[in-house]
């Protein structure tokens, strides 16, 4: 079963920092990664999709890479600001449409507060 | 496009009572899941469904959950007889194929008392 952890739980950084969030996944099969973003009593935004063949996908301030074989993501934002401000989820896609479906399994989060 | 579409936005009821939450698609959309989030549990999936059809229930916490497609434009999440412990918010999405990415309704705040 496929498990996704994302560290640290959550981070408190200083307005204009590079900051890097983590995501593990413990089976290294998989279809694609997805970061979301969730602001509070909000749904969930798709920041960006890495797709298994890929190392990184970059938009705006936000880099993304993937490292399947180890089994880890790493979510890089440059130059935070306050309105960065939210819980950051990664998502995995185990397969492809006959290969487990296109469920996703969830991380946990990491809420991410910048500060003035 | 509007999105994907929940309703209602928040729904408060008692012990026992039948829930219905609704979901519709984006357009041309033909996957559409089901997930649950909690504080405890995060985000889990309940249900999924492609080109209208059952895929994956196994998230279903038990038979007082059920949830039909009855079109590619409108899916519904029944919850009969409703609990406390069924509290929480309720997420519809949907993708396509070639896959982009999900894309996630605004939820469904329920709140059993």
């Amino acid at each position: 079963k496929q498990e996704v952890t994302q560290i640290p739980a959550a981070l408190s950084v200083p307005e204009g920092e590079n900051l890097v969030l983590n995501c593990s996944f413990t089976d290294s099969a998989i279809y694609n990664l997805q970061w979301f973003r969730q602001d509070p009593g909000k749904g969930l935004t798709s920041l960006l999709l890495i797709q298994s063949s890929q190392r990184e996908q970059t938009s705006g301030r936000l880099n993304a890479s993937l490292d399947k074989s180890s089994g880890r993501s790493t979510l890089y934002i440059a130059a935070s600001q306050p309105g960065d401000s939210a819980t950051y989820l990664c998502a995995v896609r185990r397969g492809g449409l006959t290969g487990g479906g296109n469920k996703l399994t969830f991380g946990t989060g990491t809420q991410l507060k910048v500060e003035l | 496009d509007a999105g994907v579409i929940q309703s209602p936005r928040h729904e408060v009821t008692e012990m026992g009572q039948e829930v219905t939450l609704r979901c519709k698609p984006i357009s041309g959309h033909n996957s559409l899941f089901w997930y649950r989030q909690t504080m405890m549990r995060g985000l889990e999936l309940l249900i999924y469904f492609n080109n209208n059809v059952p895929i994956d229930d196994s998230g279903m916490p038990e038979d007082r959950f059920s949830a039909k497609m009855p079109n590619a434009s409108f899916s519904t999440l029944k919850i009969q007889p409703s609990e406390p412990r069924d509290s929480a918010v309720y997420f519809c999405a949907s993708s396509s194929e070639p896959y982009i990415g999900y894309t996630f309704g605004s939820g469904t705040r329920l709140t059993v008392v």
